[in-house]
């Protein structure tokens, strides 16, 4: 059975750049969720996608923006990159987005922001 | 709002010992709470998950405790090896706040041989 597949692994980007990350969830999984790592700020929630349709949302400013298709896949999109946006971004990925059933995370997208 | 916090920051034991990691939450209202693992660079492997019904859960050599009175949760490794030097996170799930994980800032745990 397939994990959390995310794609890219590794992006360099410009500042000022837009920047797209894809997820897959596992099979059967409904819910997305994503997440920002920084050694400063720890591990953040972004959003999080049921059902094609925003379900709950973190504090960050809207260049961050997401969306999920009908076969549950889900791209995070960043706009107007800046230095800071420079993370490891995960996704998780639930069973019909019950928190009973927990979470099961990607590997990361590292962003890099030059 | 949840705040979840880990002590230690970070633990370096000899191999062979047994562990206990600590996390606490100021919001006992918790739905569940799960203990991650991740390695440098990676992303999170799931370890444990802890149903707020429940006071333990045991996988291996791995036994996670939760006390949601005191806003507490421990995970113990027993006969601790090498391969388990990583990062150990706690995060809980609030059902108030919908479906997000608030996790703690980490344990980075070294296993020396």
């Amino acid at each position: 059975k397939a994990g959390v597949t995310q794609t890219p692994r590794y992006l360099i980007k410009t500042r000022g750049q837009q920047v797209t990350l894809s997820c897959s969830p596992i099979s059967g999984h409904r819910s997305v969720s994503w997440y920002q790592q920084t050694p400063g700020q720890g591990l953040q929630f972004l959003f999080e996608y049921f059902s094609e349709t925003q379900r709950n949302k973190g504090n960050f400013p809207g260049r961050f923006s997401g969306r999920q298709f009908s076969n549950s896949r889900s791209e995070m999109n960043v706009s107007t990159l800046e230095l800071g946006d420079s993370a490891l971004y995960l996704c998780a990925s639930s069973l019909n987005g019950n928190l009973f059933y927990g979470y099961t995370f990607g590997s990361g997208t590292r962003l890099t922001v030059v | 709002k949840q705040e979840v916090t880990q002590i230690p920051a970070a633990l370096s034991v000899p191999e062979g010992e047994n562990l206990v990691l600590n996390c606490s939450f100021t919001d006992s209202a918790i739905y569940n709470l799960q203990w991650f693992r991740q390695d440098p660079g990676k992303g999170l492997t799931s370890l444990l998950l802890i149903q707020s019904s429940q006071r333990e859960q045991t996988s291996g050599r791995l036994n996670a405790s939760l006390d949601k009175s005191s806003g507490r949760s421990t995970l113990y490794i027993a006969a601790s090896q090498p391969g388990d030097s990583a990062t150990y996170l706690c995060a809980a799930a609030e059902e108030t706040s919908g479906s997000r994980l608030t996790f703690g800032e980490g344990t980075q745990l070294t296993v020396n041989p």
